[in-house]
């Protein structure tokens, strides 16, 4: 069965550039959760969606940040305008149910020049 | 507000030896959820090992097992007969559904394995 998929793996832009990050998670994973890794803050959380639906954004840093999660099966994470402090890696994980273990993708390494 | 420490930046072991990385954690739930992630360079996030807090028997898989105190809010991960694969980072985390199930990550410790 494939794992979690995040595209693109690597993404270079310039500062006021909108970047939308992409998710695919695991067939039948009812939770999606968006992280974020810098070196500065570790990983974080952002914001997580069971069945579809936004539960907690607490984790989203600014209003140029936004989640759409349209179906099971896929979800975006959009920055607009991107900053040079966006740079970061950006992880997402899915899970059968929210109380089950969360599998990561890849990551998306994002670099704002 | 939950917290997890993992006070070791960096570790080193020789191959086929034993090492032990520590976690501790602050909480004041008593149904949680303890994690082990290994981040090699590839930055893949990798489920090393979970263990139920309600569970008084330490979680094993293969050459990993954790030493879980829960009056102490430790969580140690040992890797026995250390191999070269094993060289990555090493995140602890801890998860409560009372704080929307969310992963909250240690600094994470840098194991290197020698040959």
């Amino acid at each position: 069965d494939a794992g979690v998929i995040q595209s693109p793996r690597h993404e270079v832009t310039e500062m006021g550039q909108e970047v939308t990050l992409r998710c695919k998670p695991i067939s039948g994973h009812n939770s999606l959760f968006w992280y974020r890794q810098t070196m500065m803050r570790g990983l974080e959380l952002l914001i997580y969606f069971n069945n579809n639906v936004p539960i907690d954004d607490s984790g989203m840093p600014e209003d140029r940040f936004s989640a759409k999660m349209p179906n099971a099966s896929f979800s975006t994470l959009k920055i607009q305008p991107s900053e040079p402090r966006d740079s970061a890696v950006y992880f997402c994980a899915s899970s059968a149910t929210r109380a089950d273990t969360q599998y990561f993708g890849p990551g998306t390494r994002l670099t704002v020049l | 507000a939950q917290t997890v420490t993992q006070s070791q930046p960096e570790m080193s072991v020789q191959e086929a030896e034993t090492v032990t990385l520590s976690c501790t954690y602050d909480t004041s739930e008593s149904d949680y959820y303890l994690f082990w992630y290994k981040q090699p360079p590839s930055r893949q996030m990798i489920l090393v090992i979970r263990q139920e807090a309600y569970k008084q028997q330490n979680a094993t898989e293969n050459r990993f097992s954790v030493n879980f105190q829960k009056a102490a809010k430790s969580f140690s991960l040992k890797i026995s007969d250390s191999q070269l694969g094993d060289a990555a980072m090493y995140f602890c985390a801890y998860r409560t559904m009372r704080y929307g199930n969310k992963l909250v990550f240690g600094a994470g410790t840098i194991l290197r394995v020698k040959s």
